[in-house]
């Protein structure tokens, strides 16, 4: 059964970096699949932050692209997330998912199969 | 962006009915819509993919059908288990955009 689930700190100053991990058990990440990163701000819907291919490529939402990073650690099996100069309006759940492109199209997307719990992140002084 | 238009926001059933909810998209997308179920604390469960096909182990009572720009999630029997928030995801282009939620709620 594929799990994964987020870690890092909770609160997060305002203009310092958020880092989160997500660690997977039960498939290997270097096997294949998408791996992204999903949030939810209070009050708000979900929004997709960035993704990854197993092989090393890289997708991210236009809208945050400027400040995020997103990186695979095979020998670990986890992959993590940086967003730079975080303000409240990055205070949210973080979510991390594995992503299934069926059916394969020339655009590279795919839906979300495997999700974590989630964690809160709060960006407060 | 392709916007996803879910409706909808709230909706109160009880054990038994059936449940219908709807996603709209701001173009076409084909058949790229999944579903998924999100329960507090819990990690969300998907339930259906390209818009009509049900993922492995999720029960027959739930079903998607659609195409092009409008999408149905449709639950046949709704149990206790069922109570939770459904979402929409378009997957036909980046950026990945979701709907704003369901929730199912007891009546």
């Amino acid at each position: 059964q594929v799990q994964l689930q987020e870690s890092g700190p909770g609160l997060v100053k305002p203009s310092e970096t958020l880092s989160l991990t997500c660690t997977v058990s039960g498939y290997s990440i270097s096997s294949g699949y998408y791996w992204g990163w999903i949030r939810r701000p209070p009050g708000k819907g979900l929004e997709w932050i960035a993704s990854l291919y197993y092989s090393g490529s890289t997708y991210y939402n236009p809208s945050l692209k400027s400040r995020v990073t997103i990186s695979v650690d095979t020998s670990k099996n986890q992959f993590s997330l940086t967003l730079s100069s975080v303000t409240a309006a990055d205070t949210a759940v973080y979510y991390c998912a594995r992503g299934d492109p069926y059916p394969a199209s020339a655009a590279e997307t795919y839906y979300f199969d495997y999700w974590g719990q989630g964690t809160l992140v709060n960006v407060s002084s | 962006d392709i916007q996803m238009t879910q409706s909808p926001s709230s909706l109160s059933a009880s054990v038994g009915d059936r449940v219908t909810i709807t996603c709209r998209a701001s173009q076409a997308i084909y058949n790229y819509l999944a579903w998924f179920q999100q329960k507090p604390g819990k990690a969300s469960k998907s339930l259906i993919y390209a818009a009509t096909s049900l993922q492995s182990g999720v029960p027959s009572k739930f079903s998607g059908s659609g195409s092009g720009t409008d999408f149905t999630l449709t639950i046949s029997s709704l149990q206790p288990e069922d109570f939770a928030t459904y979402y929409c995801q378009q997957y036909y282009s980046y950026p990945l955009t979701f709907g704003g939620g369901t929730k199912v709620e007891i009546k």
